[in-house]
């Protein structure tokens, strides 16, 4: 098993449409979550971070439940310009000796 | 600040060759990290470095693959010899960690292909 999984997808959608991606993690001691997200050839750039109380950026909204070991991020209102590849991103170990793992990504295709 | 950057950004090489690459962090990072990007298995990392010192090195596949920060501006991942199934995209990325954020900054990549 993955220590990050996610669907692949393609999750294939109408602009305007409401979206939602998960993600689970499996190691326990997992300490910080992150949404990164990388266009087709290009480099993952950070979306956003997650966070235990949940946060919101615009249309975007990023949830976490530890209990669960799982991550959510809901796109609102989709827009063309959200189709990309949506990597969730999960730190093992704490502090500055962190390692990041990345989940394999779930690939998102908004259309007209 | 030009971000991260890597050469070369396309690489083809045969089989058996030895293969160079470059990355520049963003000044004032104090930790650099190596990953391979694969369709097979996503997004790897290989090694990182603090204050030029290599701290993990745990995901560098064998022996054949080797990674060097002499100074704070500069690191090279070198694969001796080449094969095929090191075809990947390589990525570099920066960071400077504190207790507040932990983003990356990738550079563009180098997209290796050995024949």
């Amino acid at each position: 098993r993955k220590e990050v999984e996610q669907d692949p997808g393609p999750f294939n959608v109408p602009e305007g449409a409401t979206v939602a991606f998960n993600c689970t993690y499996s190691n326990s001691a997992s300490q910080s979550f992150f949404w990164y997200r990388q266009d087709c050839r290009k480099e993952p750039k950070l979306l956003m971070s997650v966070y235990s109380s949940g946060n919101e950026d615009g249309r975007f909204t990023a949830q976490l439940n530890r209990a669960s070991q799982y991550i959510s991020l809901l796109i609102r209102d989709s827009k063309l310009s959200d189709s990309a590849t949506y990597l969730c991103v999960v730190i093992r170990g704490s502090g500055n000796t962190g390692k990041l793992i990345f989940g394999q990504g779930t690939t998102l295709q908004v259309k007209p | 600040d030009a971000g991260v950057i890597q050469s070369p950004r396309h690489e083809v090489t045969e089989m058996g060759q030895e293969v160079t690459l470059r990355c520049k962090p963003i000044s004032g990072h104090d930790y650099l990290f190596w990953y391979r990007q694969t369709m097979m298995r996503g997004l790897e990392l290989l090694i990182y470095f603090n204050n030029n010192v290599p701290i993990d090195d745990s995901g560098m596949p064998e022996d054949r693959f080797s990674a060097k920060m002499p100074n704070a501006s500069f690191s090279t991942l070198k694969i001796q010899p080449s094969e095929p199934r090191d075809s990947a995209v390589y990525f570099c990325a920066s960071s400077f960690r504190d207790r507040s954020t932990d983003t990356q900054y990738f550079g563009p990549g180098t997209r290796l292909t050995v024949l």
